[in-house]
């Protein structure tokens, strides 16, 4: 029973565009959210998080909304650029305590095509 | 990546044939983890160590095993590889207080 979905195994977009990637979790206890960008023959990157306690968190192109009523969370991109190209990961954790290990679940990725 | 080095990074194996995937951090960090890639399924999580000397079963434990055996070092072990065993391994570290974890860049085995 997957925790956390990524509906959307591909999205194709044009560059300049808005990229919107999606996921939804099922676990109320999620309360910390992160995405992940990989590329082919790399090791996955962390390259946004969101609180639960935020609906928003922006940083240079790349935001993050955050909807905890409707449990999905959904990553922008804007503008769009061709070396986005790559496999998004969503994940979930539970909240943050100082000397926890709090490991995230991670849904099975999107992959994103921006063409020139 | 981050300070986490994998090795091997390319491995093919026959059937039954065992062997480690090593990885280790040149930082101090408790928690490590192994997580598989496989087309379609995502990041799976095999094994984690919160701490040196400690190790608790992921999501897909079966046929591996592992080991802590120092804060920096922290190895998957496959005894007897199989086909299903195929797949990309990434370790990864967590910084004490933080959610994000660092990956490594991977080891690509393959089981024939």
């Amino acid at each position: 029973d997957q925790q956390v979905k990524q509906n959307s195994p591909s999205l194709s977009v044009q560059e300049g565009r808005i990229s919107i990637l999606n996921c939804d979790y099922t676990n109320s206890m999620f309360d910390y959210f992160l995405w992940y960008k990989k590329y082919p023959a790399e090791g996955p990157t962390f390259l946004i998080s969101i609180s639960s306690i935020k609906d928003k968190n922006e940083d240079g192109r790349f935001t993050v909304f955050l909807n905890k009523s409707a449990k999905h969370l959904s990553l922008h991109i804007v503008p769009s650029q061709p070396g986005d190209s790559a496999v998004y990961f969503c994940a979930a954790m539970p909240r943050l305590i100082s000397g926890g290990s709090y490991i995230p679940t991670f849904g099975r990725g999107t992959s994103l095509i921006v063409h020139p | 990546n981050a300070g986490v080095t994998q090795t091997p990074k390319f491995q093919v194996l026959k059937t039954g044939q065992s062997m480690t995937l090593q990885c280790a951090q040149d930082m101090n960090h408790n928690s490590m983890y192994w997580y598989r890639q496989d087309p379609g399924m995502g990041l799976r999580l095999i094994y984690y160590s919160a701490s040196e000397g400690t190790t608790d079963k992921g999501e897909v434990p079966n046929g591996y095993n592992v080991s802590r055996l120092n804060k920096r070092e922290f190895s998957l072990r496959l005894e007897s590889a199989a086909p299903s065993q195929t797949s990309v391994y990434f370790c990864a570290i967590q910084p004490s207080g933080l959610g994000e974890l660092f990956f490594g860049e991977g080891s690509r085995l393959t089981v024939l």
